[in-house]
């Protein structure tokens, strides 16, 4: 089975623009979650999506957004970039319907934001 | 208010000695918990998990232990390898629910040869 995929793993932008990134769990993962990682904060959790509806939202501002395909596939968007919001962002799913089974994650997308 | 915490960002261990990495939490709701290893370009992958209706889980080199009392977690490596060297997050949840999982900052380790 091929594993989690993102694109596109690298991404730079400036303040101000947005940015979609993508996210192709697993065949037959249907929960979908993102996590922003950064050098100081380790792994924070962003949104969960399961069968194209978000289950769960972290603590982040309203700029951040996700949405989930019927086919499983996701996307987050981060509108009006501000340059702490460089950092990896990673995508996770999961085979059964909780996001605490155990979940795999894909490379990440680096984004970085001038 | 961070409710996982790894309190060493670093550790080196020598090769074929034991490593053991630490995570405290302080949300006594948590009931599972699992460990993670990350190396630079890849994405985590799942190590190892503990529920807390046990105390010790073991998976060939890696034992984790839980300490519910004290709400602290541990993991082992023994013994450690070159190939070990990654950053290790400790994550904890609900098993009930879908409630998300909480990771700690991680612990970089590194085993030298």
């Amino acid at each position: 089975k091929a594993g989690v995929t993102q694109t596109p793993r690298y991404l730079i932008k400036t303040r101000g623009q947005q940015v979609t990134l993508s996210c192709s769990p697993i065949s037959g993962h249907r929960s979908v979650s993102w996590y922003q990682q950064t050098p100081g904060q380790g792994l924070q959790f962003l949104f969960e999506y399961f069968s194209e509806t978000q289950r769960n939202k972290g603590n982040f501002p309203g700029r951040f957004s996700g949405r989930q395909f019927s086919n499983s596939r996701s996307e987050m968007n981060v509108s009006t970039l501000e340059l702490g919001d460089s950092a990896l962002y990673l995508c996770a799913s999961s085979p059964l319907e909780g996001p605490t089974d155990t979940q795999y994650f894909g490379p990440g997308t680096r984004l970085t934001v001038l | 208010d961070q409710q996982v915490k790894q309190n060493s960002p670093s550790l080196s261990v020598q090769e074929g000695r034991i490593s053991i990495l630490n995570c405290d939490y302080t949300n006594s709701m948590f009931d599972y918990f699992l460990w993670y290893k990350k190396y630079p370009a890849e994405g985590p992958t799942f190590l190892i998990s503990i529920s807390s209706i046990k105390d010790k889980n073991e998976d060939g080199r890696f034992t984790v232990f839980l300490n519910k009392s004290a709400k602290h977690l541990s993991l082992h490596i023994v013994p450690s390898q070159p190939g070990d060297s990654a950053v290790y997050f400790c994550a904890a949840s609900l098993l009930s629910g879908n409630t998300p999982l909480v990771f700690g900052k991680g612990t970089r380790l590194s085993v030298i040869a």
